[in-house]
């Protein structure tokens, strides 16, 4: 089924880790964005592009990197884990914008 | 920049009753607007979406929200809720560019039998 794929599902990093989570796209959308949801916050967004070779930051960058090399993929780094960022993320693609996003299932990441 | 309020952060209504779920946004430049729904342990879904044109935008499921300008609101409704409509609501609002949307804090719409 076309759409938003991101993993891992579920992953456990003690702090000081680093990891990638994925996110994959066939929907040939431009616009691909980072979120986390956290209880009583909603979903803040991290990182976001435009494009293959476009990003740019969001509400809450710090700790976080991205790369888009390809329409297609969107990967979200940690480089450094920290408890704060024990959240769930979401992963979303739009055509333009207009249509809305599209999001993926989520990540559901705790840091220890 | 946007943001984005979501007044009520939970909402306990009965099956069958109307339902108002309320959004404010401020901007300096036009904006889109869009409600989504999440159900639990998922992603979330597209429920309506404005950008121009009719101030009163549809669902395919019964809800119905009204883009207005004057009061910076955009406030979801359902004349009668179902169990199935259970669910976290969120308010969102990005630029006429479409690419950086940014979201409330989302509302707990709980339907009682």
């Amino acid at each position: 089924n076309a759409g938003v794929t991101q993993t891992p599902k579920f992953q456990v990093l003690k702090t000081g880790q680093s990891m990638t989570l994925q996110c994959a796209q066939d929907m040939n959308h431009e616009y691909m964005s980072w979120y986390r949801q956290d209880p009583g916050m909603g979903l803040r967004l991290i990182h976001y592009s435009v494009g293959a070779g476009i990003t740019d930051q969001g509400e809450v960058p710090n700790g976080y990197n991205v790369s888009r090399s390809t329409t297609e993929d969107f990967p979200l780094r940690l480089l450094s884990a920290a408890p704060s960022q024990t959240s769930v993320y979401f992963c979303a693609s739009s055509d333009q914008g207009t249509g809305g996003y599209t999001f993926g299932s989520g990540t559901r990441l705790t840091v220890v | 920049a946007q943001s984005v309020t979501q007044l009520d952060s939970q909402v306990p209504v009965f099956e069958e009753a109307p339902v108002e779920l309320r959004c404010n946004y401020s901007s300096s430049v036009s904006v889109y607007l869009f409600w989504y729904v999440q159900y639990p342990n998922q992603g979330l879904q597209l429920l309506l979406k404005y950008l121009s044109g009719s101030t009163l935008v549809e669902s395919i499921n019964g809800f119905e929200a009204e883009f207005n300008k004057s009061q910076t609101s955009f406030h979801l409704r359902k004349p009668s809720v179902h169990i199935s409509d259970t669910a976290e609501y969120f308010c969102a609002v990005s630029d006429r560019g479409g690419f950086k949307t940014i979201f409330g804090a989302g509302t707990r719409l709980f339907v009682k039998a």
